[in-house]
């Protein structure tokens, strides 16, 4: 398996409080994703980087942001939790992004909890 | 929305049977990949098939795209009760470095 590990697995915390996502890679790829599961719409993109600092938005990144200071590490931030943003996230990584016919591993998901 | 769709959103058969679920998607792509996910688990990637490929086969896995009509197949041969998973299907849209998702198949495999 990939190694990603992505930290809390499970988190509850209350609306309006920040709450900050960890994953962290150990095989150097250059893309990594943040997406979010929900019953009934599948995995939606919230943001992407494709280089250190280099970051784009995904289809649903309002409310979110992400920073990347360095290869193996991507952070997912809620500036201030709302319950629509309770959800199963999960982080991928991949070598060449979705140009390069290369697969995207996942970690095992944080499922968030907001009261 | 950009999502693809996958067809059927639940599909219950018999071990030993074989499994067919669908995949259609919106825009001009640059690869398919089919993926697996177990309760609970992140997902698994399956096979990618390019988008100048018609049909690829890996294990008892067999995919088919069809770029005209904008639609894959994932065929799962002798499925067996370990196949019993939410299968998603991911599109590669050209020109970017997302991928979408489709909203997932979700397989029964009855021992």
């Amino acid at each position: 398996d990939a190694g990603i590990t992505q930290s809390p697995r499970h988190k509850v915390t209350e609306t309006g409080t920040p709450v900050t996502l960890r994953c962290h890679q150990t095989e150097n790829h250059r893309y990594m994703y943040w997406y979010r599961q929900d019953p009934g719409h599948g995995l939606r993109l919230i943001h992407y980087s494709y280089g250190v600092k280099d970051t784009d938005k995904g289809e649903v990144s309002d409310g979110y942001s992400v920073s990347r200071s360095k290869t193996e590490d991507f952070l997912l931030t809620l500036e201030s939790a709302t319950s629509s943003q309770t959800s199963v996230y999960f982080c991928a990584i991949s070598v060449s992004g979705a140009q390069g016919h290369q697969p995207q591993h996942f970690g095992d998901g944080t499922r968030l909890s907001i009261l | 929305s950009q999502q693809g769709e996958e067809d059927p959103q639940a599909l219950s058969i018999q071990e030993g049977e074989n499994a067919t679920m669908n995949c259609s998607y919106k825009t001009s792509i640059n690869n398919l990949q089919w993926y697996r996910q177990n309760s609970g688990r992140g997902l698994v990637h399956l096979i990618l098939i390019r988008s100048n490929e018609r049909e690829k086969h890996s294990g008892r896995l067999r995919v088919t795209l069809d770029t005209s009509k904008k639609s894959s197949s994932l065929l799962i041969t002798a499925s067996r009760a370990a196949d019993t998973a939410s299968y998603f299907c991911a599109t590669a849209d050209s020109g970017t470095y997302k991928y979408i998702f489709g909203t997932g198949t979700r397989l029964k495999v009855l021992a």
